[in-house]
């Protein structure tokens, strides 16, 4: 079974720089998918960004974006300049390819918390 | 553009009592999903429905139980709650565009359940 692991149980960063959040897994397969989730203290989980395992280019999404090292099954979210807003818990998450279509289903790391301090 | 709905949004229950979550998404979603959130863990799979009609298990699946009323509700109940029961609860649907293997799960806000 693969397994998603967040070192960082907790992370701070001061307004308006910038922090990375790690992510690696362990898994077998040669394609899948990556995910980082927002949760802010309103509970409700949010996509914040996504990545294809095939594809060789990092994902971005405005301040966010990735660094995917496929060999070392690294998966590090950094986001840039970073925002009183972007306070909230991060989880990281695996989907194998053999759970496409209506047999989706993630595989989630345990999360970082993650402070901005004005 | 409520999305997915979940209720209630607390609730505090006796061991032994049982009760059932609701959720309802308006997104004509065929996909739905029951995990639990627990301090210090990821989200876990408890059962999923792929499809109208159908249900399946996940991770974590014992002591719950699931029906998917219709193409927009999807239920988790408790039969006979216990202590390890409490959680925090999140529904969530897929959209997952026609032709494609990507999508992406919705959920709903959570319900935070203790069992005492």
């Amino acid at each position: 079974a693969q397994t998603v692991t967040q070192s960082q149980p907790e992370m701070s960063v001061q307004e308006a720089e910038t922090v990375t959040l790690s992510c690696t897994y362990d898994t077998s397969e040669s394609d899948y998918y990556l995910f980082w989730y927002k949760q802010p203290p309103s509970r409700q989980m949010i996509l914040v960004i996504r990545q294809e395992a095939y594809k060789q280019q990092n994902a971005t999404e405005n301040r966010f974006s990735v660094n995917f090292q496929k060999a070392a099954k690294s998966f590090s979210l950094k986001i840039s300049d970073s925002q009183l807003g972007d306070a909230a818990m991060y989880f990281c998450a695996y989907r194998s390819p053999n759970s496409g279509g209506s047999n989706y289903k993630l595989t989630f790391g345990k999360g970082t918390l993650l402070t901005v301090n004005p | 553009n409520a999305g997915v709905t979940q209720t209630p949004k607390f609730q505090v229950l006796k061991t032994g009592q049982s009760m059932t979550l609701q959720c309802a998404q308006d997104m004509n979603h065929n996909s739905m999903y029951w995990y639990r959130q627990d301090p210090g863990m990821g989200l876990r799979l408890i059962y999923y429905s792929a499809s109208e009609g159908t249900t399946d298990k996940g991770e974590v699946p014992n002591g719950y139980n699931v029906s998917r009323l219709n193409k927009r509700e999807f239920s988790l109940r408790l039969e006979s709650a216990a202590p390890s029961q409490t959680s925090v609860y999140f529904c969530a649907s897929l959209t997952l565009p026609r032709g494609t293997n990507t999508g992406e799960l919705f959920f709903g806000e959570g319900s935070r359940l203790t069992v005492l």
